[in-house]
C-alpha cells in the first residue's frame, strides 16, 4: 500500500482482556518497528523485525507483550491480560532496511484500558 | 545508551514569524542520524528534516532548517514564516547507523501558532 496502515484506530479494553493490534507496512519494506507512546511523551521502542525475524525485543515491557510477523509483511502486537498502564498509542513504522535511515509511521492505535 | 532531551514543553509563535525548537542529545558514537518529526492530532509521525552527523552542512527543507552543533551535541529546528498548519507536537530523535537501529525520541514540544 501507499502508507503504513494500523488497525484498529481506537481500542477500549477491559482490564484483564487480551488485545491484538495490527500493522500493515509499506509493500517491500524489510524493517518493521513497534513503539509505545504514553500520553504527553515521546514514543519508546518496543520491538524490531527484519522480514519475519524478530531481531530485537528488548523494549517489550513484560512477558504479557508479544509480537509476530510470520510472513514478513503484516505484524501483530498482542497484549495479554491488559492493565491500565498499558493505555497508550501504539505506533508502527516500516523502512526499506539495509541501513536506510528513513522510516514511515502509521497513525497508530490508541489503546485505553478501563 | 543514547538520550535525547527537549527541555521546552511548549512554545508559541505568531503566524509568519520564526521560531526555534531546541534539542540536545548524548552519545559516544561518532556517526549517527538526527531527525525532527511532526505529530499532528492525527497521530502520524511525519518526518520534517534529517541530518547525518558526518555532514557539516546544516540540512534545509523549504521553511525548515537545523542548526547542528556536533561538538555541543545540539540539534535545533528553525521554522521560518510559521503557518497555522505548523501547529503540532515536534519530536527530536536520534538513530545509530545500521539496519537494526531504533529511534530514540525526546519528550516532544507542543508548538502553537497564533493567527
Amino acid at each position: 500500500g501507499a502508507g503504513v496502515s494500523q488497525s484498529p484506530r481506537y481500542k477500549v479494553a477491559k482490564r484483564g482482556q487480551d488485545v491484538a493490534l495490527r500493522c500493515d507496512p509499506i509493500s517491500g519494506h524489510v524493517s518493521l518497528f513497534w513503539y509505545q507512546q504514553a500520553l504527553g511523551q515521546g514514543p519508546e521502542f518496543l520491538t524490531y523485525f527484519q522480514n519475519e525475524a524478530q531481531l530485537d525485543k528488548s523494549g517489550l515491557p513484560s512477558d504479557r507483550f508479544f509480537a509476530e510477523r510470520p510472513e514478513g509483511s503484516v505484524s501483530t502486537l498482542k497484549i495479554q491480560r491488559t492493565q491500565q498502564e498499558d493505555s497508550a498509542v501504539y505506533l508502527c513504522a516500516s523502512s526499506l532496511g539495509q541501513g536506510w535511515p528513513g522510516y514511515t509511521f502509521g497513525s497508530g492505535t490508541r489503546l485505553t484500558v478501563v | 545508551a543514547q538520550t535525547v532531551t527537549q527541555s521546552q514543553p511548549e512554545m508559541s509563535v505568531q503566524e509568519a514569524e520564526t521560531v526555534t525548537l531546541s534539542c540536545t542529545y548524548d552519545t559516544s558514537e561518532s556517526d549517527y542520524y538526527l531527525f525532527w518529526y511532526k505529530q499532528p492530532p492525527s497521530r502520524q509521525m511525519i518526518l520534517v528534516i534529517r541530518q547525518e552527523a558526518y555532514k557539516q552542512q546544516n540540512a534545509t527543507e523549504n521553511r525548515f532548517s537545523v542548526n547542528f552543533q556536533k561538538a555541543a551535541k545540539s540539534f535545533s529546528l528553525k521554522i521560518s514564516d510559521s503557518q497555522l498548519g505548523d501547529a503540532a507536537m515536534y519530536f527530536c530523535a536520534y538513530r545509530s547507523p545500521g539496519a537494526n537501529s531504533k529511534l530514540t525520541f525526546g519528550k516532544g514540544i507542543t508548538l502553537s501558532v497564533r493567527p
